[in-house]
């Protein structure tokens, strides 16, 4: 049981750049997160996802796309790197959070935009 | 709408001494309340969380919180601080929609 896993764990891409990262959990959860920390900042929702063929925008979604084409991942693309999106990204995955259940976070991925 | 604030960002106690992280939070609803700790170039781990059963809430590693809905406050309190227990601290809400809404963090120093 893996939990929730996240490729790559470091990136490094120049401005203009493309990029998928890849959240995959093993748990049968419905909601799918993606967050951004920055330092002071907490994490920052991007966009989320309550089941399988949905998303829905968070907080900061602009300049990031999201696809949940199978239950078990959640895609982040950047199709056009900005240094702005340099960041620790984290995917989290639950059950319904309004139940009361928590979340459970993956390892993060550093990505660094030059 | 919900929210929650860190009234502290970085707080730092000595080995041995008690520790105390305070989160005021703001629901509309009946809410869920989390403490979650990140360790130094680490994901997030659930430390505790509140769900309207009890008000004293025990989590891992020796930590408890109170939800005091007169005060809407759920601080974090461990009565013996270790050198382990040096991370970031997340108090977290949610309980109605689909999202979770973080405060800013608390950083916790542990002095030896």
């Amino acid at each position: 049981n893996a939990g929730v896993t996240q490729t790559p764990k470091f990136r490094v891409l120049k401005t203009g750049q493309s990029m998928t990262l890849l959240c995959a959990q093993d748990m049968n959860h419905e909601y799918m997160y993606w967050y951004r920390q920055d330092p002071g900042m907490g994490l920052r929702l991007i966009h989320y996802s309550v089941g399988e063929g949905t998303t829905a925008k968070g907080e900061v979604p602009d300049g990031y796309n999201v696809s949940r084409l199978k239950k078990q991942n959640f895609l982040l693309g950047l199709e056009s790197a900005a240094p702005s999106q340099t960041s620790v990204y984290f995917c989290a995955s639950g059950r319904d959070p309004s139940a009361f259940y928590e979340q459970y976070f993956g390892p993060g991925t550093r990505l660094t935009v030059t | 709408a919900q929210s929650v604030t860190q009234l502290d960002s970085h707080v730092s106690v000595s080995e041995g001494t008690p520790v105390l992280l305070r989160c005021n939070y703001s629901s509309s609803y009946s809410p869920s309340l989390f403490w979650y700790v990140q360790h130094p170039n680490k994901g997030l781990q659930l430390l505790l969380k509140y769900t309207s059963a009890a008000t004293l809430v025990k989590g891992i590693n020796g930590f408890e919180a109170e939800f005091k809905k007169s005060e809407t406050s759920f601080h974090l309190t461990k009565p013996s601080a270790h050198m382990s227990d040096a991370a970031e601290y997340f108090c977290v809400v949610s309980g109605y929609g689909n999202q979770f809404y973080f405060g800013t963090g608390t950083s916790l120093t542990v002095i030896p």
